[in-house]
């Protein structure tokens, strides 16, 4: 089974302080992508950012950046710079691949605090 | 980006009668749509795959007879919850990709809160 696991059920990040949010999964695969997805209230679901297991670059989308560690399978999202608007719900995905049609298999999430 | 599209957003029923939520994609099509489930603060659980022109593939342990899925066009696909009972309740997510994209982004639907009396 392909899981995703966040174990961190909620952190708290001052106003333009840094903070990471960690991920790790399990896979028998050798190619595949993960993404985060951020739910703020509205619970519309929005792509953070995503990362292809075969690009060894971390990916970076301006104040967002990710961790990959692949041996490790290790997935952790860095946020800089933390606003207001970052304070939301954060998922972190892994693509189930064509055995599974493609769906993405989603972590328990962790919910982010921003404090003045 | 893609825009997908949920209606109702929000519904109240009455326990034993159906209520059909609708998802399309505005502006792509869409061969394929996946249906989620989310109980409150609780992650996305993937119910089935909606395809086009074909029966869903749903997840182990989500009823075919409860949750009926029809895909009957590129841009629409709809989720019957049928005799639906308080423990049906739930927020509902749809989500999709243009078709031709295998891998990728998914594009999510605004959600459609159940809630059945």
């Amino acid at each position: 089974a392909q899981t995703v696991t966040q174990s961190q059920p909620e952190m708290s990040v001052q106003e333009a302080e840094t903070v990471t949010l960690s991920c790790t999964y399990d896979t028998s695969e050798s190619d595949y992508y993960l993404f985060w997805y951020k739910q703020p209230p509205s619970r519309q679901m929005i792509l953070v950012i995503r990362q292809e297991a075969y690009k060894q670059q971390n990916a970076t989308e301006n104040r967002f950046s990710v961790n990959f560690q692949k041996a490790a399978k290790s997935f952790s999202l860095k946020i800089s710079d933390s606003q207001l608007g970052d304070a939301a719900m954060y998922f972190c995905a892994y693509d189930r691949g064509s055995n599974s049609g493609y769906a993405l298999n989603f972590g328990k999430g962790t919910s982010l605090l921003v404090t003045p | 980006g893609a825009v997908v599209s949920q209606h109702p957003s929000w519904v109240i029923c009455k326990s034993g009668t159906s209520v059909k939520i609708e998802c399309r994609s505005l502006d792509f099509q869409a061969t394929t749509m996946f249906w989620y489930r989310q109980f409150p603060k609780k992650s996305l659980m993937l119910m089935a795959t909606s395809n086009e022109g074909s029966k869903a593939t749903y997840e182990q342990g989500v009823e075919k007879d409860k949750f009926l899925i029809n895909h009957a066009s590129l841009t629409l696909s709809t989720l019957t919850v049928t005799s639906a009972h308080p423990e049906d309740s739930s927020f509902y997510i749809c989500s999709a990709r243009p078709a031709g994209e295998l891998t990728g982004e998914l594009f999510f639907g605004e959600g459609s809160r159940l809630t059945v009396l």
